[in-house]
């Protein structure tokens, strides 16, 4: 049983451009939110996706877009990078029909280097 | 930003050691409380959750402690493993709601 990926693992852009990070959730699971995660913090809520519809928003300017596919994958797009905006993404998938559908499950994140 | 506060950045303790990792929220409103482990490299992982309406809930080697009155949640972990050091995170959410707030963790490092 497949947890959650991501891809790439690592990505390098200079600043302006753009970028798309890619997330399929763990089997069953049908909600994906994403966070981004700074050096020596904790994951900061960027948005979840359910029913390819945004739900809820975090702290992020509309630089940061998302979206979410009918086979429950998920693309976060960061436009005009900034090099604060270097960081760990990372993706969480849950399942609403669970009975436990509280509880994250994460995926191993994409580093990513504004330079 | 949101964060759930935690008291101490860092934590070291002798393998074998019995371990507190302690915490504070803010938001009244959450009613559903969890705590992440993260490793070098990985993304958080599921530990042990609370809700509201427990003050202990119990798994294999972690207890998690909810003090509602003070706003204060701790993570106990029994005989220290080497294995157990990592980032530890606790989160809290108002249950069926969508975002999940973390803090913004401590370091367990555990002596051999």
């Amino acid at each position: 049983d497949a947890g959650v990926t991501q891809s790439p693992t690592h990505l390098i852009k200079t600043r302006g451009q753009q970028v798309t990070l890619r997330c399929s959730p763990k089997s069953g699971h049908d909600t994906v939110s994403w966070y981004q995660q700074a050096l020596g913090q904790g994951p900061q809520f960027i948005f979840q996706y359910y029913e390819e519809e945004e739900r809820q928003r975090g702290n992020f300017p509309d630089r940061f877009s998302g979206h979410q596919f009918p086979n429950y994958s998920s693309e976060l797009n960061v436009n005009a990078l900034l090099l604060g905006d270097s960081a760990l993404y990372l993706c969480a998938s849950s399942s609403r029909l669970s009975s436990s559908n509280e509880k994250l499950f994460f995926g191993s994140g994409t580093q990513l280097s504004v330079l | 930003g949101e964060n759930v506060g935690l008291h101490l950045p860092t934590l070291s303790v002798q393998e074998g050691d019995n371990s507190i990792i302690n915490c504070a929220y803010s938001n009244s409103a959450s009613d559903y409380f969890i705590w992440y482990k993260q490793e070098s490299g990985k993304g958080p992982q599921f530990i042990i959750d609370i809700r509201s309406n427990m003050d202990k809930r119990q798994g294999q080697r972690v207890t998690v402690l909810l003090n509602k009155t003070v706003k204060h949640l701790s993570l106990q972990i029994a005989a220290t493993q080497p294995g157990d050091s990592a980032v530890y995170f606790c989160a809290e959410k108002i249950e069926r709601g969508f975002k999940t707030i973390f803090g913004a963790g401590t370091r367990l490092f555990v002596k051999a």
